[in-house]
């Protein structure tokens, strides 16, 4: 699997715009970019998702760089409760149909400031 | 409303016993399901595979001996950690796999102490 690379940890303030980027140089031109969230001691969390086109979405937006080698999840207003540990993640589709799993880096921990 | 539920959430378990996890796909058929392990701080690192009716994958490093996975019907898989020690102590994740790109649904996890 391709490799992310994020930052480790992140803090914003609440209400305030919140952009955690992620590096994929190596991305295929078939990966998607994912980004999960996790809070503590609770399973994975979906946020996003998209391949070439910036995506929006009630949680988050995604923009994509133009070369794809890079990407940014932004919350738009972070809260006490976006306070997780937020992972970017490649993910191909197996052209057999099979299921194929997540590998997880070690994702940006962000810290929400009252 | 959840489309994946794990139990038990937590337990707590002697040294030597053993311990299963059951995770459950709610909305939809899983043939595959993943297992992931969790150690404090640290990413989740995948366990093993398995199929639907077929012997799980274990990753390198997973012994398939201690960690009995049983996955008999579509919306079931179990996890059993035999004669657990304190160093299974950690956060144990499952995921229905889905073929089809989009969203993926983890379970809640289940938090194992051994003590």
């Amino acid at each position: 699997d391709a490799k992310t690379t994020q930052p480790n940890s992140m803090e914003s303030n609440e209400e305030e715009p919140v952009h955690l980027p992620c590096n994929h140089s190596t991305i295929s031109g078939t990966d998607y970019i994912h980004w999960y969230r996790q809070l503590p001691s609770q399973g994975p969390e979906y946020v996003i998702h998209g391949l070439t086109s910036n995506v929006n979405n009630r949680m988050a937006s995604l923009a994509i760089a133009e070369d794809r080698k890079s990407s940014t999840l932004i919350l738009h207003r972070a809260t006490l409760r976006d306070a997780a540990v937020y992972y970017c993640i490649l993910r191909d589709v197996d052209p057999s149909g099979s299921a194929r799993q997540l590998t997880f880096g070690s994702g940006t921990q962000l810290t929400v400031l009252p | 409303g959840a489309v994946v539920s794990q139990h038990p959430s937590w337990v707590i378990c002697k040294s030597g016993t053993s311990v299963k996890i059951e995770c459950r796909s709610l909305d939809f058929q899983a043939t595959t399901m993943f297992w992931y392990r969790q150690f404090p701080k640290q990413s989740l690192m995948l366990m093993a595979t398995s199929n639907e009716g077929s012997k799980a994958t274990y990753e390198q490093g997973v012994e398939k001996d201690k960690f009995l996975i049983n996955h008999a019907s579509l919306t079931l898989s179990t996890l059993t950690v035999t004669s657990a020690h304190p160093e299974d102590s950690s956060f144990y994740i499952c995921r229905p796999g889905q073929a089809e790109e989009g969203e993926a649904f983890f379970g809640q996890g289940t938090r194992l102490t051994v003590v």
